[in-house]
Formats: C-alpha cells, sequence, structure tokens
C-alpha cells in the first residue's frame, strides 16, 4: 500500500524558518517525482514545488521562489521542503503528493499524505 | 501565469447528471486532471489524461476536454459524491489549479 506521511508543520513567527519532511513506502520511491501542494484554510489547492526522480530538475511556484528549497534523499525515501522568510500567507496544510512521472514536469497527482500544518503568526 | 476558472458551485439532485466545468486558454491542447475533496479529506483523484479513470473510481465519472473547456461529468450522482473538485493542467513545467466547485447533491 502506497503512503506518504508529512511531518514538521508548527507555528512559527515572520520571519523565521521551517522544513517540513515527508517519507513514503509502498513504491519505488526514486522511479517518480514528487511534489508539495498546499492548502490555505478554507481555500483552494496551490501547487508549491516539484523535484524530479533524481533532483536533476526542480520547479517552484511564483510564490515561494526564492525562500524554499525542495530535495529529496532516495536512499531514505524521504522529500523535504525548506522554507524560509516565513509570511502570514504561507499558512496552510502543506500535502506531500506524489507524481506519476520521472521528471515531475507531467502526469498527475495519484498519491497524497494528510497534510501537515503551517501556521505563520506572531 | 496560467489560469483554471471553474464555477464557484454547482447543485444537483440525486440521481441526476453533474456537470463541472474548468476554462483556461487552449486548455484542450494539455492534458487535464480532477481531483474530488471530500470535507477535511486529503484530494483524491478522479480523472488524469481528461478521461482516464483510476481503478476504484465509480464508472459514473467521465471526463472530456476540448478546445478551453475540460469537463468533469458525474451521471447518477450520489450523495457521496458531494465534495470539493478541482481542476488541474500542466504549463511551461508548473503546475496550476483550478478554484475549486463545491458540488451539493441537495
Amino acid at each position: 500500500e502506497v503512503q506518504v506521511v508529512e511531518s514538521g508543520g508548527g507555528l512559527v513567527q515572520p520571519g523565521t524558518s521551517l522544513r517540513l519532511s515527508c517519507e513514503a513506502s509502498g513504491y519505488i520511491f526514486e522511479d517518480y517525482a514528487m511534489h508539495w501542494v498546499r492548502q490555505a484554510p478554507g481555500k483552494g489547492l496551490e501547487w508549491v514545488s516539484g523535484i524530479s526522480w533524481n533532483g536533476g530538475r526542480i520547479d517552484y511556484a511564483d510564490s515561494v521562489k526564492g525562500r524554499s528549497t525542495i530535495s529529496r534523499d532516495n536512499a531514505k525515501n524521504s522529500l523535504f521542503l525548506q522554507m524560509n522568510s516565513l509570511r502570514a500567507e504561507d499558512t496552510a496544510l502543506y500535502y506531500c503528493v506524489k507524481g506519476t512521472d520521472l521528471t515531475g514536469t507531467d502526469g498527475h497527482f495519484d498519491y497524497w499524505g494528510q497534510g501537515t500544518l503551517v501556521t505563520v503568526s506572531s | 501565469s496560467y489560469e483554471l476558472t471553474q464555477p464557484p458551485s454547482v447543485a444537483v439532485s440525486p440521481g441526476q447528471t453533474a456537470i463541472i466545468t474548468c476554462s483556461g486558454d487552449n486548455l484542450g491542447d494539455k492534458f487535464a486532471s480532477w481531483y474530488q475533496q471530500g470535507p477535511g479529506q486529503s484530494p483524491v483523484v478522479v480523472m488524469y489524461l481528461n478521461d482516464d479513470r483510476p481503478s476504484g473510481i465509480p464508472e459514473r465519472f467521465s471526463g472530456s476536454n476540448s478546445g478551453n473547456t475540460a469537463t468533469l461529468t458525474i451521471s447518477g450522482t450520489q450523495a457521496m459524491d458531494e465534495a470539493d473538485y478541482y481542476c488541474q493542467a500542466w504549463d511551461s513545467g508548473t503546475v496550476f489549479f483550478g478554484g475549486g466547485t463545491k458540488l451539493t447533491v441537495l
């Protein structure tokens, strides 16, 4: 059974940093791209970032570009999102999502975690 | 940046057909996917590559994509189909989601 489990969310002050983690199981992790998608309270889905199977291609949404770094460790079946200079508008439930292609430039999202909540507030 | 537009809400009676649209510039030249999100739940893909249904998704769900509009159709809508639905497409290596449509089964 495919599972993706996020961790690392919490309440942080504006301007600080946070590192989200995701552990995947039940499939060959290194065969697929991975993504982070967020959802602000009561709002819709927003793609944040994607990474190819080997980390060779990385893309970010304009809203987080320059403040966030996505990475993966295929040996540990893990995905990460380092978020810096956090703002109130970054408050959201962050989902770790499995892609269906290698490069992270196509396909759809076939498995979603339960999400980890990030709240940015003073 | 690319935009996908969905109606905020659609209402249908049980047993009737629900049609949820997603509009975007030349969307028909891309592949559209659809996700269903129940209250307090994570999204689940219900349609991909415009009209492919994942295993486990009922046959009453169907999809199409042409011109500037992708459509998710739910035939014989059931109470359990009440949820938020999001369309999704790729443009220049970036993922875009529609704003979501709340489907109410009256």
